[in-house]
């Protein structure tokens, strides 16, 4: 079973400038979150998708982030205009209730590691 | 607001020690607990735990659950240098729609 997918892997840009991440949930799952981690933090939820409608996005910042998941599958996270203070792992998470497990385990991508200067 | 604190920030061992990592929580509408390894970037299951005094094994690991004084432990015997992580616990409230609520993490070390 191919795991969740994210690109792209490393990203460096300047200070105000647009970014944007992309991730591919485990086939099938329904849930789909997005999380933030700082170096030395946990991982900080910033939206959920369930299929393609949001089910919490309290924790982001919607004056310069926003996400969106279209057809249910995908999904596609954007900074825009960046700050020095995004500089962060960006992890993709999906999930399922149909698994053993439930839906309180989520399977996470490789993250995107965004360095803003 | 919901605290999920883990302890220690940071170990380290040498191989063969066994440690316990802890993590203790207060968060409302508790449904349950997860442990995740860390090693470069994507975090992996570990454990999930919902129910107090049933201990969770995996090989050299296990993690047990205390609702009544609000913590878990993450036990690893017999380390070795592939243990060496960063581990994190997580919790899920009921009324979340099954977001995961982390600690910082504790990071492991363990030497040769």
């Amino acid at each position: 079973e191919a795991g969740v997918a994210q690109s792209p892997r490393y990203k460096i840009i300047e200070k105000r400038q647009s970014v944007a991440f992309w991730c591919n949930p485990i086939s099938g799952h329904a849930t789909l979150y997005w999380y933030q981690q700082i170096l030395g933090q946990g991982p900080k939820l910033l939206i959920q998708f369930q299929n393609n409608g949001v089910v919490d996005d309290s924790q982001l910042p919607k004056d310069r982030f926003s996400a969106e998941r279209l057809k249910g599958v995908d999904s596609t996270l954007k900074i825009q205009p960046a700050k020095l203070e995004d500089s962060a792992v960006y992890l993709c998470a999906s999930s399922s209730p149909g698994l053993k497990r439930g839906a309180d385990t989520q399977y996470f991508g490789p993250g995107t590691r965004l360095t803003v200067l | 607001e919901d605290k999920v604190v883990q302890s220690p920030l940071s170990l380290v061992v040498h191989e063969g020690d066994t440690v316990t990592l802890n993590c203790s929580y207060e968060v409302t509408n508790f449904r349950s607990l997860l442990w995740y390894k860390q090693e470069k970037k994507a975090p992996t299951f570990l454990f999930m735990l919902t129910s107090s005094g049933i201990e969770k094994k995996s090989g050299r690991l296990s993690s047990i659950l205390d609702k009544k004084e609000l913590f878990s432990i993450l036990n690893i015997t017999a380390t070795q240098t592939g243990d060496s992580a960063v581990y994190l616990c997580a919790v899920v409230r009921s009324n979340s729609g099954y977001a995961l609520n982390f600690g910082k993490g504790t990071s492991l070390l363990v030497t040769p």
